[in-house]
Parts: C-alpha cells; sequence; structure tokens
C-alpha cells in the first residue's frame, strides 16, 4: 500500500517563501505529483517528478530524492492566490494516484 | 478546449436513497477515474477507465456503489443506497495517455451531502 505525510496547514506572509514537505511509503514507485486546490474547486496539475532533483515552473518549484522517499514543493514569491491545499500524490503503476491529506497554505497580506 | 464536466454540482439526499453522478471528460481522453475526496484529505480513488474497460475499481464498495462507462465516452457513479458517511466530494478526472508524464485532469466534483 501506500503512504504520504504533509504537515497539515502552514502560514506565511506576501512575498514569502513557503515549502512543504512530503514523505511517502509506497511500493511501485514511479514519481511524486503534486496539485493545488482552492476552497470549492477542482485539483489543478502543478509538478511531477520521477527523477531525483529540482523542477522549476515558474514560482513553484518541486524537489524530489528517491533515496529519501521525500519531497517537497516550493513555493516563492507568495501572492494571496496561492492560499489553498496543496497535496502530494504518489504516482504508481497504470498511472494510479495516491494522495496525501493536503497542507492548507493560508497567506496573510 | 472544454474541461471534465460534472453533474450536479450539488446534491441532498436521504439515507437509503439512490443517487447518480455524470461525468464527461475532455475529448479525446481514453482514461477516466472516479475520486471520493473527504472534507480536508485527499482524493481517494474508487474507479479507473480505460475506454469502457474498468481496469481498476479495488476500492469501489461494490456492495452500494456502481459506476458504467458504456461507451468509453461519458460515465455514471451511483450509490444505492446511500448511507450517512458517503457525505463527500466525488470527482471525475480524466487524462489523455498512457505516459507517466501526462497529468490527469479533474472536475469541479459533486457535493453529496446525506441526511
Amino acid at each position: 500500500g501506500q503512504s504520504l505525510e504533509q504537515p497539515s496547514e502552514v502560514t506565511a506572509v506576501e512575498g514569502a517563501i513557503v515549502q512543504i514537505n512530503c514523505t511517502y511509503q509506497t511500493s511501485g514507485f514511479y514519481g511524486l505529483s503534486w496539485y493545488q486546490q482552492h476552497d470549492g474547486g477542482a485539483p489543478t496539475f502543478l509538478s511531477y517528478n520521477a527523477l531525483d532533483g529540482l523542477e522549476e515552473t515558474g514560482r513553484f518549484s518541486s524537489f524530489l530524492s528517491r533515496s529519501d522517499s521525500y519531497g517537497y514543493l516550493l513555493l516563492q514569491e507568495l501572492q494571496m492566490k496561492d492560499s489553498a491545499s496543496y497535496f502530494c500524490a504518489v504516482r504508481a503503476a497504470g498511472n494510479k494516484l495516491t494522495f496525501g491529506g493536503g497542507t492548507r497554505v493560508l497567506v496573510k497580506p | 478546449e472544454a474541461g471534465v464536466v460534472q453533474s450536479p454540482r450539488y446534491k441532498i439526499i436521504e439515507k437509503k436513497q439512490p443517487v447518480a453522478f455524470w461525468c464527461n471528460p475532455i475529448s479525446g481522453h481514453n482514461t477516466l477515474y472516479w475520486y471520493r475526496q473527504n472534507l480536508g484529505q485527499g482524493p481517494e480513488l474508487l474507479i479507473r477507465y480505460e475506454n469502457e474497460e474498468a481496469v481498476d475499481d479495488s476500492q469501489l464498495p461494490k456492495d452500494r456503489f456502481s459506476a458504467e462507462r458504456l461507451k468509453g465516452v461519458d460515465s455514471t457513479l451511483k450509490i444505492q443506497p446511500a448511507e450517512l458517511g458517503d457525505s463527500a466530494v466525488y470527482l471525475c478526472a480524466s487524462r489523455a495517455g498512457t505516459g507517466f508524464q501526462d497529468e490527469q485532469f479533474f472536475g469541479p466534483g459533486t457535493r453529496l451531502t446525506v441526511l
């Protein structure tokens, strides 16, 4: 089976940097995905890491260490619109996603 | 390009009643997923279709839940009878290809409340 752990909530101010850590235990690991979900909205894809290292997409970056079963999502230059829940998800065979419990990010002015 | 469409957006029913949710995936997407998301938690996979075939339904409570995707396009998820614990958001997602880089696109979900 799969299990993922991520912090439940993070609070930061506009312009700050936030790092959301995700540790996982899994069998059949192919990669780690990150999704953003605003309240009442649909989860939207942010990034996918299959190999060790850092992937950068604009203000968001994602990192993976397969040997440590660990990854993180880095949110830079925080904006009010970044207030949302962020989910890490393990991607396994059949493109099956198992999601963590989510980290609620609250950005304050 | 239209996204994943789901209806209804909200549904309130009494326990023991039946309920059905409908999903129309993005055109050309062969893979369709149904997830359940409880409040404050991540989505949990219920069933995955490749075209019209259910290839992973291991987490679908088959005593009361059923799903179909008859023509390999839109899909229906049904609960009969509903229980209080079924209150959740039911999300549909679709994916175009088979590569691991291919992301899943989610619909807005149906928020079910069972009274």
